[in-house]
């Protein structure tokens, strides 16, 4: 089975702060993505990438960075924290069509 | 207008109806689609690609217009089980890399 994990279910955040998600895949898939999901405005693409050390914008990449050091390893930060920030933040990974998503991390900025 | 569109909802269906969901996209370079199931406060998981020839898995079909971009879902006999989210994928452009999400579709499936 393909597991994604996030390295936090839940992260209280003040605002300003540099905030990192992690994001793990162990099935060598090429693919990873983050998204944001919020009620009534359903995924958005932050970014993603499609191999190690190359990254991709999406449709919201403002606020956002990525690293991908690693094939397994899909960091998003967020370099100085906002509360528009607050939001549930998945990782999916994708060797095919298929993506594969983590549980999420739900995230609250005061 | 937004690039995939679903239904509203919430339907709110009684065990043993058939209920039907609708989604439309905007961007006709678009090639491949999808519809993911996501539970309450769970991530989404692919519930079943949709070809243009139609595809059956069960009690779920899944229909794809390309002429008019309209994608369905028809579930039969629903289950208590499938209560959940219902969300459209579909991908951007010819990489298939870039997935378009819908807003997604709330279905409560009532005893």
């Amino acid at each position: 089975d393909v597991k994604v994990t996030q390295s936090s279910r839940y992260l209280v955040k003040r605002t300003g702060e540099k905030v990192f998600l992690e994001c793990v895949q162990d099935m060598d898939h090429e693919n990873m993505f983050w998204y944001r999901q919020d009620p009534g405005l359903g995924l958005r693409l932050i970014y993603f990438s499609y191999d190690v050390k190359m990254k991709e914008k999406g449709d919201i990449p403002e606020g956002y960075s990525v690293s991908r050091e690693k094939k397994e390893r899909f960091s998003l930060i967020l370099e100085s924290a906002s509360t528009n920030q607050t939001s549930m933040y998945l990782c999916a990974s994708s060797w095919t069509e298929t993506q594969y998503f983590g549980p999420g991390t739900r995230l609250l900025v005061l | 207008r937004k690039e995939v569109e679903q239904d509203p909802g919430p339907f709110n269906v009684p065990e043993g109806a058939t209920v039907a969901f609708n989604c439309t996209y905007s961007n006709s370079a678009s090639q491949s689609f999808f519809w993911y199931r996501q539970d309450c406060r769970k991530e989404p998981k692919l519930l079943m690609s949709v070809y243009s020839s139609g595809n059956e898995d069960g009690r779920f079909t899944a229909q794809l217009n390309r002429a008019s971009q309209y994608i369905s879902l028809l579930i039969r006999d629903s289950k208590l089980s499938d209560s959940a989210t219902y969300l459209c994928v579909v991908t951007r452009d010819n990489y298939g890399q870039n997935f378009v999400f819908g807003p997604g579709t709330r279905l409560s499936v009532l005893p």
